[in-house]
């Protein structure tokens, strides 16, 4: 079967740096994306990753390893605003996009 | 960018009635769209796959009489709640591929809260 995984819920103080893991298993891999979500709100476009390596925009970086099925995300210089679910999702062989559940990121000053 | 817009953004309905909510793609042709429930505290659920002049492909689970989707032009798709129930209370959300450059992507619409009575 296709699994996605990644952790339910993370917590991280005003200004500082988190990681969020995103870990899958899926038929075929055809590009990663992130996104954010805030309560109530449809998901909204972070970063997507279809090579290995470092993707930077701004505070936020994705990472992944096709060969160890992992990616995550860096956000830097942590912001109140910042307080989301964010979801990493794969695309598999038919281009469908595989979702994760989700890590819920608080952030607390 | 390429906007998606969701039509209505909250609807509230009491139990038996039908409710039609509806996708476009503002600015851009979408060869597919795809519609996606949302429980609280849940991660999104796709329900089906619709491409422009085609039946529309339906997940495991999701009954297809009960959420009928229309995708008559490259710019508008729609899903139909018949005979709602309470428990069809969720959030829809609708995003749209537009098969160019871009073919991997969806763009998300806002969202539309169903409350069933």
């Amino acid at each position: 079967g296709q699994n996605i995984d990644q952790p339910t819920e993370m917590t991280a103080t005003e200004g500082a740096i988190v990681q969020i893991n995103c870990t899958y298993q899926t038929s075929g891999f055809n590009g990663l994306f992130w996104y954010q979500q805030h309560a109530g709100e449809a998901p909204t476009f972070l970063s997507y990753n279809v090579l290995d390596g470092l993707e930077e925009k701004g505070r936020f970086s994705s990472f992944l390893s096709r060969s160890k099925g992992y990616s995550y995300l860096l956000l830097k210089e942590l912001q109140m605003k910042d307080s989301a679910s964010y979801l990493c999702a794969v695309v598999d062989s038919n281009y469908q996009l595989i979702w994760g559940a989700g890590t819920k990121l608080i952030i607390k000053p | 960018g390429a906007v998606v817009s969701q039509h209505p953004s909250r609807v509230i309905c009491k139990s038996g009635t039908s409710v039609k909510i509806e996708c476009r793609s503002l600015d851009f042709q979408a060869t597919t769209m795809f519609w996606y429930r949302q429980f609280p505290k849940q991660s999104l659920m796709l329900m089906a796959t619709s491409n422009e002049g085609s039946k529309a492909t339906y997940e495991q689970g999701v009954e297809k009489d009960k959420f009928l989707i229309n995708h008559a032009s490259l710019t508008l798709s729609t899903l139909t709640v018949t005979s709602a129930h309470p428990e069809d209370s969720s959030f829809y959300i609708c995003s749209a591929r537009d098969g160019g450059v871009n073919y991997n992507e969806q763009f998300f619409g806002p969202g539309t809260r169903l409350t069933v009575l």
